[in-house]
């Protein structure tokens, strides 16, 4: 298969803590990793890209100072979330490409994890 | 115009119907496109790959209409279990081979 994990699966935290979340792939080595954030009844918003090894190309209005990201491995990338807000509760859900896997494009998708600022 | 556009639904229909999705993209020249499958508080799971000859998996077929710019998913049979989203996702061209994904159609299938 192609599987991504995420941790943790939620957390709740208070206004104004930082946040890591970690998103691994288990079986594969993964070339390219996405971060999204989805809002209920909305879809899912690519926040940033990430390859191993460079910077984070991040989407317009994600701030890349409050999203910090870091992709040190081919099977990890971390995005933690600094001084976090209300606003930034939400459902963060990262994914990971490979050229070995999948169809041209096809991204697998970790778990998710549902982040609650107080 | 959005990217990627879809009928948010809800669509309700009964086991054993056959429904059917639409989704435009504004992107000529987008080459990649996907159905994913979300349930409620998950990730998104891929449900097929959209070519450009359309393509059957079991109940499943999928159409892509680049003339028109929209892809297309028919399910038959309709069972409780495909209650569902269904997203619509299209590759942006340009760096990184990024996707875009759709607001999804809301499905609801009653017994």
């Amino acid at each position: 298969g192609a599987v991504v994990s995420q941790h943790p699966s939620w957390v709740i935290c208070k206004s104004g803590t930082s946040v890591k979340i970690e998103c691994r792939s288990l079986d594969f080595q993964a070339t390219t990793m996405f971060w999204y954030r989805q809002f209920p009844k909305q879809s899912l918003m690519l926040m940033a890209t990430s390859n191993e090894g460079s910077k984070a190309t991040y989407e317009q209005g994600v701030e890349k100072d409050k999203f910090l990201i870091n992709h040190a491995s081919l099977t990890l990338s971390t995005l933690t979330v600094t001084s976090a807000h209300p606003e930034d509760s939400s459902f963060y859900i990262c994914s990971a490409k490979s050229s070995g896997k999948g169809t041209y494009n096809e991204q697998f998708f970790g778990p998710g994890t549902r982040l609650t600022v107080l | 115009r959005k990217e990627v556009e879809q009928d948010p639904g809800p669509f309700n229909v009964p086991e054993g119907a056959t429904v059917a999705f639409n989704c435009t993209y504004s992107n000529s020249a987008s080459q990649s496109f996907f159905w994913y499958r979300q349930d409620c508080r998950k990730e998104p799971k891929l449900l097929m790959s959209v070519y450009s000859s359309g393509n059957e998996d079991g109940r499943f077929t999928a159409q892509l209409n680049r003339a028109s710019q929209y892809i297309s998913l028919l399910i038959r049979d309709s069972k409780l279990s495909d209650s569902a989203t269904y997203l619509c996702v299209v590759n942006s061209p340009g760096g990184y081979q990024k996707v875009t994904f759709g607001t999804g159609t809301k499905l609801q299938v009653i017994p």
